[in-house]
């Protein structure tokens, strides 16, 4: 089982370029999330959808949009990407409240 | 809202010391409580949970106890070894109305010297 994929696994931006965050897990769970790990913050809630068609903003969800079109995808769009946003992502999905993490995606915005 | 306040690192340890991170939590209700652990280059793996006080949550010789008098769930170890190394996250997690969070603190990093 490949569990939860992320890529790309690193990536570094120009402050103003957009791109997307890919995130699929096959395990059949309705419940996905995206967090950022920042150092001395943990990790925070960007956001975090409950099943296809359904999602909402978590604890930090400015700059930063979501689509659930399909089960098995969560992606995360940066639309203009900031140096604030350099950061770890990482995307979980969960079942009954296990969760599986991504290996996660370092992004660098310069 | 919820919170999860976790010991600072990073923490230092010979191998065969004994261990103890310490995880104190504010929420409504009864969260079920989790440790994760992450090593080098990785995502988060979870490493024991309680869900209900009093319960004992334990593996790989780690242990936590879910204690609601006094909101703590401190993560425990008899004797660590190098391979123990990583940051350990101290979560809670709450439902409610089949909507659900996980509340992380943050991070604690502990290194073990041969």
């Amino acid at each position: 089982n490949a569990g939860v994929t992320q890529t790309p696994k690193f990536q570094v931006l120009k402050t103003g370029q957009s791109m997307t965050l890919q995130c699929a897990q096959d395990m059949n769970h309705e419940y996905m999330s995206w967090y950022r790990q920042d150092p001395g913050m943990g990790l925070r809630l960007i956001h975090y959808s409950v099943g296809a068609g359904i999602t909402d903003q978590g604890e930090v969800p400015n700059g930063y949009n979501v689509s659930r079109s399909t089960t098995e995808d969560f992606p995360l769009r940066l639309l203009s990407a900031a140096p604030s946003q350099t950061s770890v992502y990482f995307c979980a999905s969960s079942y009954k409240g296990r969760y599986t993490f991504g290996s996660g995606t370092r992004l660098t915005v310069v | 809202g919820n919170s999860v306040t976790q010991m600072e690192g990073p923490v230092t340890l010979s191998e065969e010391a004994f261990l103890t991170i310490n995880c104190t939590y504010t929420a409504t209700g009864y969260p079920s409580l989790f440790w994760y652990v992450q090593y080098p280059g990785e995502g988060l793996q979870l490493l024991l949970k309680a869900t209900k006080a009093d319960d004992k949550g334990s593996n790989k010789g780690f242990e936590a106890t879910y204690r609601k008098e006094t909101t703590s769930f401190h993560l425990e170890k008899g004797s660590v070894q190098v391979s123990d190394s990583a940051v350990y996250f101290c979560a809670l997690r709450q439902s409610n109305f089949g909507n659900e969070k996980l509340t992380f603190g943050t991070g604690t990093r502990l290194t073990i010297i041969p």
